[in-house]
């Protein structure tokens, strides 16, 4: 049981390239996560799913683009990247029970450097 | 606008003592707190939760504490360990259908031998 595992651990792009990071879990969750890391500033929500096929916006949602086509995974999309996205990227997951309180649980992380 | 502060940035105890961290939020619709634990090059990992109907919850050296009024909570760590050395964050969520969680920034702490 492998838990959240994110693709790749690290990764350096130039100004305007694109790339994609990828989340998958194998706990049948529900609910998937994207957040950045930056110094000072905590863990900000970029976007999230609560199911399968859905998406929708979190709190830094400008520069970035999701899919959640299957259920275990997860895709983070940088279209053009810029040097603010510098930062290191999780990926959570939620069991999504209705009425309940849930945890998330956390990937290792994604460290990207934009030059 | 962070709704959820903790304004410690960092914390240094030493080994055997007590651990005392802080968080405060504005949000009055938080009625679900975390804390989460991280080490370097790891991602956070889950400590401990309260619900807003308590005001103390305990596991093991862990105890967090929640004033609603005051709007604060604080995690007691005792007695700290070595091991614990690592950062903090304390999350929100408000309420059972609100699928997102609000972060403080974190505050690292340093248990010293």
């Amino acid at each position: 049981n492998a838990g959240v595992t994110q693709t790749p651990k690290f990764r350096v792009l130039k100004t305007g390239q694109s790339m994609t990071l990828l989340c998958a879990q194998d706990m049948n969750h529900e609910y998937m996560y994207w957040y950045r890391q930056d110094p000072g500033m905590g863990l900000r929500l970029i976007h999230y799913s609560v199911g399968e096929g859905t998406t929708a916006k979190g709190e830094v949602p400008d520069g970035y683009n999701v899919s959640r086509l299957k259920k275990q995974n997860f895709l983070l999309g940088l279209e053009s990247a810029a040097p603010s996205q510098t930062s290191v990227y999780f990926c959570a997951s939620a069991a999504g029970l209705a009425g309940a309180f849930d945890t998330q649980y956390f990937g290792p992380g994604t460290r990207l450097t934009v030059l | 606008d962070q709704q959820v502060k903790q304004n410690s940035p960092s914390l240094s105890v030493q080994e055997g003592r007590i651990s005392i961290l802080n968080c405060d939020y504005t949000n009055s619709m938080f009625d679900y707190f975390l804390w989460y634990k991280k080490y370097p090059a790891e991602g956070p990992t889950f400590l401990i939760s309260i619900s807003s109907i308590k005001d103390k919850n305990e596991d093991g050296r862990f105890t967090v504490f929640l004033n609603k009024s005051a709007k604060h909570l604080s995690l007691h760590i005792v007695p700290s360990q070595p091991g614990d050395s690592a950062v903090y964050f304390c999350a929100a969520s408000a309420g059972s259908n609100d699928y997102k969680l609000s972060f403080g920034a974190g505050t690292t702490v340093t248990v010293r031998a």
